[in-house]
C-alpha cells in the first residue's frame, strides 16, 4: 500500500537558517504530493503541492520538487523565520484508483525557530 | 481558503458514555468529508469517508458501530464515539475536499476518556 516516510523531529533552528525536511514515499500509481502545515491551535493548511514528476511546488518561500527517480518530495526554505514554527506533514494522494480521494500522511515534523 | 470548524475542541468523558463531535464547513458546501484520528507523534490515520446523504465508507479496522458518522447536510458531518473507552482517547480531525483538490481541515477535537 501507499506510505509516506518523513524526517522525524523535532527540528530546532535559528532564525535565517536553511531548512530541509526530508520526505520519501511509496505508491502503486501516480500520486500527487503535498506538504501541509499546522500552526499552533489551527487546522492543517495546504502549503504546497506537485502533481507530476519534476514539478516544483512553492509557497511562502518554501519549495519542494517531485522527484520520481528517488521517490522524494523534500521541503526546503532558504531562510526560516520564527513564524515558520509549526508542524509540517508530507502527504500523497494516489490517483491510480479513480475516485480514491484519500490522503496518506507522514508522521509530521515539529519545527521550532529560535530568534 | 475555505473554513472548517469542529466542536468541541476538547472533551472529557467517562468510560461507557458516548460523545458527539461536529464538523462544519462554514463558507462552502462539502459533499465529502473525511474523519481522521491522530495519535501522539504519529500520522493522521483516515477513519472514514462520509458523503452527504449516504452511508460512510470506513477504513479497514475501524469499527463502524463504534464510530458512527452522519452527514445529513452539505455543511455538517458528525462523528459519535459510542461507549467510549480510554483507548479511544485521541485527537480527531475532520476535513472536506475531493479528488485532486485541496482538503480543508478542521482544528481538531481532543477526546479524553477517563
Amino acid at each position: 500500500g501507499d506510505s509516506v516516510t518523513q524526517m522525524e523531529g523535532p527540528v530546532t533552528l535559528s532564525e535565517e537558517a536553511f531548512l530541509t525536511i526530508n520526505c520519501t514515499y511509496t505508491a502503486t500509481g501516480y500520486p500527487s504530493l503535498f506538504w501541509y502545515v499546522q500552526y499552533p491551535g489551527e487546522g492543517l493548511q495546504l502549503l504546497l503541492k506537485a502533481t507530476k514528476a519534476d514539478d516544483k511546488g512553492s509557497n511562502k518561500g518554501f519549495e519542494a520538487t517531485y522527484r520520481k527517480e528517488t521517490t522524494s518530495f523534500h521541503l526546503e526554505k532558504g531562510s526560516v523565520q520564527v513564524s515558520d514554527s509549526a508542524v509540517y506533514f508530507c502527504a500523497l494522494s494516489d490517483f491510480a484508483n479513480f475516485g480514491n480521494e484519500k490522503l496518506t500522511f507522514g508522521t509530521g515534523t515539529r519545527l521550532t525557530i529560535i530568534p | 481558503g475555505a473554513v472548517v470548524s469542529q466542536h468541541p475542541s476538547r472533551v472529557i468523558c467517562k468510560s461507557g458514555t458516548s460523545v458527539k463531535i461536529e464538523c462544519r464547513s462554514l463558507d462552502f458546501q462539502a459533499t465529502t468529508m473525511f474523519w481522521y484520528r491522530q495519535f501522539p507523534k504519529q500520522s493522521l490515520m483516515l477513519m472514514a469517508t462520509s458523503n452527504e446523504g449516504s452511508k460512510a465508507t470506513y477504513e479497514q479496522g475501524v469499527e463502524k458501530d463504534k464510530f458512527l458518522i452522519n452527514h445529513a447536510s452539505l455543511t455538517l458531518s458528525t462523528l459519535t464515539v459510542t461507549s467510549a473507552h480510554p483507548e479511544d482517547s485521541s485527537f480527531y480531525i475532520c476535513s472536506s475536499g475531493g479528488l485532486g483538490e485541496e482538503q480543508y481541515f478542521g482544528p481538531g477535537t481532543r477526546l479524553t476518556v477517563t
